[in-house]
């Protein structure tokens, strides 16, 4: 079946230090990506998508790449903001259409000034 | 309103109550899902309907769960007869259907406490 593996958080950053969060995952056929941002308090957020292999997706500063050849989709930001402090998920859909999304366990980011 | 609305946004059951959740979604959605999200993990899957038909349900862990659409928009999930392990966050999505995966927009979800 299809998994979504990514790091165990919490992560601890400074202000302005550059994040990565990995995410890995299994899936038949060519899925699509997703990550997804909970705010303190607030509902799931999309924060960006890619569709195919070596698609970027991108907002608010943050960014990450299908690469279909190490089957990840690690999220990265060149310089963090407290703002940034959430839950990330990185969750997929099955290639195929389907829109049922298999999420991984989450990472928290805390963002020190 | 604008977003997915669930209700009530905390519900505490003693063991062995029934509860039913409810799931606004957003106007014109097409899609609902269901997905429980226990303390410390990601949400899994329960449910999915596209209008009233209630597609997939392969993710419901017993048969004391059970959710219904039945005019196509407004969304209930119920729970018979809970059990301490079915505490957990109940979330509510919506999207769009289009030919490729389309955005879900979550609600805030129910926290359910079986005590």
């Amino acid at each position: 079946g299809n998994s979504v593996t990514q790091m165990e958080g919490p992560v601890t950053l400074s202000e302005e230090a550059f994040l990565t969060i990995n995410c890995t995952y299994t899936a038949t056929g060519y899925p699509s990506l997703f990550w997804y941002v909970q705010y303190p308090g607030e509902g799931l957020q999309l924060l960006l998508k890619a569709t195919k292999a070596d698609d970027k997706g991108s907002n608010k500063g943050f960014e990450a790449t299908y690469r279909k050849e190490t089957t990840s989709f690690h999220l990265e930001k060149g310089s963090v903001q407290v703002s940034d402090s959430a839950v990330y998920f990185c969750a997929l859909t099955p290639g195929g259409g389907g829109n049922k999304l298999t999420f991984g366990t989450g990472t928290q980011l805390k963002v020190e000034l | 309103g604008a977003g997915v609305s669930q209700s009530p946004r905390y519900k505490v059951a003693k063991r062995g109550q029934d509860v039913a959740l409810r799931c606004d979604p957003i106007s014109g959605h097409v899609s609902l899902f269901w997905y429980q999200q226990a303390l410390g993990q990601g949400p899994e899957f329960l449910t999915y309907f596209q209008n009233e038909a209630q597609l997939d349900k392969s993710g419901l862990p017993s048969d004391r769960f059970f959710a219904e659409r039945p005019e196509g928009s407004v969304s209930t999930l119920k729970i018979q007869r809970t059990q301490q392990e079915d505490s957990a966050v109940y979330l509510c999505a919506s999207s769009l259907m289009g030919q490729g995966p389309t955005e879900a927009f979550f609600g805030q979800g129910t926290r359910l406490t079986v005590v």
